[in-house]
This record gives C-alpha cells, structure tokens and sequence, in this order.
C-alpha cells in the first residue's frame, strides 16, 4: 500500500475538456511534485511545491494548471490539452532537507483524443 | 549534455550473472544520488540510496566516482524478479531543494 494516492487511475479526455488530477499523501512530507513520463523518454519534473509554495515550474505550458492547498494535498487542472500530453502522470513527495527519497503514487495514464 | 545519463539497454542477461549499469551526471556540485526501480506500467520505488563510501545491499551494489561524475549499480546472482528498469536519480546542486533528476533508465530483462 502506497503513502502517496492518485486518482483517477485512469482517464481519457478529449481536447476541449477540463479535468483534475488528484494526489494525497499521508507521509507528512513537506514537498510534493507533478512528473510527467512520456514512453521512452525520462520522468520530466513539471512542478514542485514546498512548504505549499511553488518553487519551481519547468517550462510547462498553461493548459497544465497546478494546485496545492496545503502540504497533503496536489492538484493537475488540465484545460485543452493535446494528443501529445497523453503520458503517465507521477505524483510524489519527499521530506526537504537531507539524503531523502522520493514515494510515488501509482500515476494517472491519460489519454488525450 | 543531458543532466543524467543512462545506457538504456535493453541488458539481456540469463540467470545468475552479475550486470552492472553505470550512471553520468553533469552538474559536479550534486550531493544526493539514488537508483530507483521501475516496473512495467507501475510506479518508481527507491532502490537504494548511494553514498560516498559506496553501500551493498544483499546481491546489489552502489558506488559513487565523484571524480569522474557517476554512479553504478552492480547487480550480482541475477533473479527473474530483477527485470525492470532501474532509473538513476540525482538532486542537483547543494542541499536539497526537492528537485530529482532521474535518467532515462536502464532496461534489465533477467532470461531462465
């Protein structure tokens, strides 16, 4: 059983549509993160937030909108989205401060018609 | 330059053998170092952590070459169960800012 949730699991969406990704965790960590992974390529960091705070932003395009309303909880609004943002998405979180891991949720696979 | 680097295989290695996967990262102030493992259509889980010294874990081995900027995982007595994709993880620069850095992982399929 996994510290970090994400739902949905799956989800297919068309280009029009809006949606949210989910993530809680229940590991009273101080930092959660959005990687996306595309097939045959590494996980990309997309968004970091410590302390609820974003710190940082990895070049992401504003069709993805992140959301933390406190240190458990992460969101991913996604609005018209393209074919190409169909991935896995990986939400995870770690504790700041020292040689610490990373736990990851099982991901939400999003396809984009 | 890619920021970390992995031969992504496929490593076909049959059962019993000892693979080894090696790890190049660019930026020389990089404090913490990890391989992770990934599954088929599952999420990544830490495998272990590497430190300074170099650490063993039962059949697996982590070493650091601060000199030479990389990392290994030495993989000994090879079971079925270590097929995966194992993903070398950096956090960059000093301290730590929360911010992993993985590789595109190595693909190891352990054959009967």
């Amino acid at each position: 059983e996994t510290g970090v949730t994400q739902t949905p699991r799956h989800l297919v969406m068309g280009m029009t549509n809006k949606k949210s990704l989910k993530c809680e965790q229940h590991l009273g960590h101080n930092a959660m993160y959005w990687y996306k992974q595309s097939a045959k390529k590494p996980l990309e960091l997309m968004f970091v937030y410590n302390f609820k705070e974003q710190t940082e932003n990895n070049s992401v395009p504003s069709r993805f909108s992140p959301e933390c309303p406190n240190s458990s909880h992460l969101f991913l609004h996604l609005h018209t989205l393209q074919p190409e943002d169909s991935a896995l998405y990986l939400c995870a979180s770690s504790q700041l401060f020292g040689h610490t891991e990373a736990f990851f949720g099982q991901g939400t696979r999003l396809t984009v018609v | 330059r890619k920021e970390v680097e992995q031969d992504p295989g496929p490593f076909n290695v049959p059962e019993g053998a000892t693979v080894a996967f090696n790890c190049t990262y660019s930026n020389s102030a990089s404090q913490s170092f990890f391989w992770y493992r990934q599954d088929c259509r599952k999420e990544p889980k830490l495998l272990m952590s590497v430190y300074s010294s170099g650490n063993e874990d039962g059949r697996f081995t982590a070493q650091l070459n601060r000199a030479s900027q990389y990392i290994s995982l030495l993989i000994r007595d090879s079971k079925l169960s270590d097929s995966a994709t194992y993903l070398c993880v950096v956090i960059p620069g000093s301290g730590n800012t929360g911010k992993l850095i993985f590789g595109q992982g190595t693909t190891l399929q352990v054959k009967p």
